[in-house]
C-alpha cells in the first residue's frame, strides 16, 4: 500500500548547525508533499509544502527538495534555534487519493536544538 | 478566527468502554478528516468528509469505530467498544479546499489512554 518512510527518527543539533530530515514515497503518481511542525503540546502546523512539478522550494531558513526519480524529498532547516525544536512530520499526496486531500504521513522525527 | 477546537484533550476508559470524540472545524470548512496518530508511529488517515457526507473512510480500522457529521458541521468520532490498540491522539483537521489546493488545519488532537 501507500506508505511514507521518514529519517531519522531523532535528531540532536547544536544551534546554528543545520538539520535535514528525509522522506521516501512509495506511490510514484503523488503530487503534493506538505511538511508539519508540531511543537510540544500543540497541533501540527503546516510549514513548507512543494508540488511535483518544482524541485525545491525555500521560505527563509526551511527549504524543501524534491527528487521525483528516487522518490525522496528532504526538509532542510539552516541556522537552528531552540524554537525549532519540535517533531516535524513529511506528507505525501497519492494518487488517486489526491482528489480527496487525503495525506499519507511518516514516523515524524523528533528534532532537539541544544542552545 | 477560531481554529479547530477538539475535546476531550484526554480521555481515559477502561477496555469496552464507549468514548466519543468531538471536533469543531474551522467555520466554513467544508471539508473535514479525522487521523490518528499511535505511539511513535505516523500520522495515519481515517476519514474524510464533505459537509455531512462520507467522502473516503479507507482508514476506518474496523466496525467498531463510527464517525458522524450530521448537519456538516461539527463531527464525532465513537468507539465502542474500546480496546487497548485504540489508545493513540487521535487529530481532526479541516480544509476549505481539498490539499493541495488549500491548507490543512489540525486540531490539537484527543489523546486516548484504553486501560
Amino acid at each position: 500500500g501507500e506508505n511514507v518512510e521518514q529519517h531519522p527518527s531523532t535528531l540532536s543539533v547544536q544551534e546554528g548547525d543545520s538539520a535535514v530530515i528525509k522522506c521516501t514515497y512509495s506511490d510514484s503518481a503523488s503530487n503534493y508533499f506538505p511538511w508539519y511542525k508540531q511543537e510540544l503540546g500543540k497541533r501540527p502546523q503546516l510549514i513548507i509544502d512543494i508540488r511535483s512539478n518544482v524541485g525545491e522550494k525555500k521560505d527563509q531558513r526551511i527549504a524543501v527538495t524534491l527528487n521525483k526519480t528516487a522518490k525522496h524529498f528532504s526538509l532542510h532547516i539552516t541556522e537552528t534555534q531552540p524554537e525549532d525544536s519540535a517533531v516535524y512530520f513529511c506528507a505525501a499526496s497519492p494518487f488517486p487519493s489526491s482528489n480527496t486531500g487525503k495525506l499519507i504521513f511518516g514516523q515524524g522525527t523528533t528534532l532537539q536544538v541544544k542552545p | 478566527e477560531a481554529g479547530v477546537t477538539q475535546f476531550p484533550s484526554h480521555s481515559v476508559i477502561e477496555k469496552g468502554q464507549t468514548v466519543t470524540l468531538r471536533c469543531d472545524p474551522i467555520s466554513g470548512h467544508d471539508n473535514l478528516y479525522w487521523y490518528r496518530r499511535v505511539m511513535g508511529k505516523e500520522i495515519k488517515f481515517l476519514l474524510h468528509f464533505v459537509k455531512e457526507s462520507k467522502q473516503d473512510e479507507s482508514g476506518m480500522p474496523n466496525n467498531r469505530f463510527l464517525a458522524e457529521r450530521t448537519g456538516g458541521t461539527y463531527s464525532t468520532l465513537k468507539v465502542q467498544p474500546a480496546e487497548l490498540e485504540d489508545s493513540g491522539v487521535y487529530f481532526c483537521a479541516s480544509s476549505q479546499a481539498r490539499p493541495p489546493n488549500g491548507e490543512l488545519f489540525f486540531g490539537e488532537g484527543s489523546r486516548l489512554t484504553v486501560l
